[in-house]
């Protein structure tokens, strides 16, 4: 079946870096994306991997591994609107984003 | 680039009545749009692909005789939550198809309260 896996809750301090991880598995990949998503509103898109390796994005990178099935976001300068909950979205062979149910990060001052 | 709208942004309605929801791409045509429906603290689901000019591909377990998804141009497809009920009470929200790596851009969503 398809499935993703990542911490459900993390907390970091203003100013400081944090990395979210996130294993899956689906049926075929065409890249994977990370949604940041704040309390009452609609996801938008942050950053999309389809090959193996680290792209960064000002404070946002994003890494993936294809043969682990894993990718990490990593925020850097953490900011307090930064507080938000991330989703990692595989594509799976027929274009569907598979959704899990994120991870919420909250950052303290 | 890449904005969508919805409206309305939220609506409330009595149980038994009909509402339209609407979603468009502002500055691109799409001609595939999902919607989704979303429940608190929980993932995102899936309801139906909306592919321009044909009909709704609606995930299992989604009525579609309930649910009514209209893709009629490029920028606009509407969803129609007929005969709302208070377990219909939910958060709705569209996304549109745009670029090359297939991303897909969300709009506000809607928020909808059936009484």
């Amino acid at each position: 079946g398809q499935n993703i896996d990542q911490p459900t809750e993390m907390t970091a301090t203003e100013g400081a870096i944090v990395q979210i991880n996130c294993t899956y598995q689906t049926s075929g990949f065409n890249g994977l994306f990370w949604y940041q998503q704040h309390a009452g509103e609609a996801p938008t898109f942050l950053s999309y991997n389809v090959l193996d390796g680290l792209e960064e994005k000002g404070r946002f990178s994003s890494f993936l591994s294809r043969s682990k099935g894993y990718s990490y976001l990593l925020l850097k300068e953490l900011q307090m609107k930064d507080s938000a909950s991330y989703l990692c979205a595989p594509m799976d062979s027929n274009y569907q984003l598979i959704w899990g149910a994120g991870t919420k990060l909250i950052i303290k001052p | 680039g890449a904005v969508v709208s919805q409206h309305p942004s939220r609506v409330i309605c009595k149980s038994g009545t009909s509402v339209k929801i609407e979603c468009r791409s502002l500055d691109f045509q799409a001609t595939t749009m999902f919607w989704y429906r979303q429940f608190p603290k929980q993932s995102l689901m899936l309801m139906a692909t909306s592919n321009e000019g044909s009909k709704a591909t609606y995930e299992q377990g989604v009525e579609k005789d309930k649910f009514l998804i209209n893709h009629a141009s490029l920028t606009l497809s509407t969803l129609t939550v007929t005969s709302a009920h208070p377990e219909d009470s939910s958060f709705y929200i569209c996304s549109a198809l745009q670029g090359i790596f297939y991303e897909q851009y969300f709009g506000p969503g809607t928020r909808l309260t059936v009484t």
